[in-house]
């Protein structure tokens, strides 16, 4: 069965303190990767696409990497308002649906 | 651009009765997809048209439930004789085309008393 497992389910980061957020996978046959981030009371937010192992994305402090097992979401000197939900999720060979993991809940305090 | 559009954003029912959710993707989006969303958790899959067709509603959990997108562009899910486990935020999403990413709508927040 196709499982996304994220880790950890919270995790509270000073300003300006960096992180990574660990998303793992175990799938038949991986067709993208995705993060996206979700606000309280708001539908997710796509974030960034990674097809293949060694591939790298980045967007203002947030850098995503893949590997063939994981992916992470790094966050450089982070500010309050990246304060949010991150969601990972797969797109199986064969599907066009999104599987989730459960997602990090990130609190940033200044 | 408008992005993803979805209403109501809140809907209360009672327990036995039908709703009916609207979504209205991006526009020129052929593909669009329905999630489930639990409290805490990460949404799941319900059901995927690309265009008018559905060709996956493995996800919809029981034959009370029921999706159509009748032009290809807008789509309604219906839920016969809600229950309380129906309680949840329904999400609509949209891609432009097969194996793009996809764009959500702000959801419907469900609650069945």
């Amino acid at each position: 069965e196709d499982q996304v497992t994220q880790s950890p389910e919270a995790l509270r980061l000073q300003e300006g303190e960096s992180s990574s957020l660990n998303c793992s996978y175990t799938v038949s046959g991986l067709r993208g990767l995705f993060w996206y981030r979700q606000d309280p009371g708001k539908g997710p937010e796509f974030l960034f696409t990674l097809y293949s192992a060694g591939e790298e994305k980045e967007k203002e402090r947030l850098k995503a990497t893949l590997t063939k097992k994981e992916s992470f979401l790094h966050i450089t000197a982070p500010k309050p308002e990246d304060s949010a939900t991150y969601l990972c999720a797969v797109r199986v060979t064969g599907f066009q649906k999104l599987v989730f993991g459960t997602g990090t809940r990130l609190l940033v305090s200044p | 651009g408008a992005g993803v559009s979805q209403s109501p954003r809140y809907k209360v029912a009672k327990r036995g009765q039908d709703v009916a959710l609207r979504c209205d993707p991006i526009s020129g989006h052929v593909s669009l997809f329905w999630y489930q969303q639990a409290l805490g958790q990460g949404p799941e899959f319900l059901t995927y048209f690309q265009n008018e067709a559905q060709l996956d509603k493995s996800g919809l959990p029981s034959d009370r439930f029921f999706a159509e997108r009748p032009e290809g562009s807008v789509s309604t899910l219906k839920i016969q004789r809600t229950q309380q486990e129906d309680s949840a935020v329904y999400l609509c999403a949209s891609s432009l085309e097969r194996e793009y990413e996809q764009y959500f709508g702000p959801g419907t927040r469900l609650t069945v008393t």
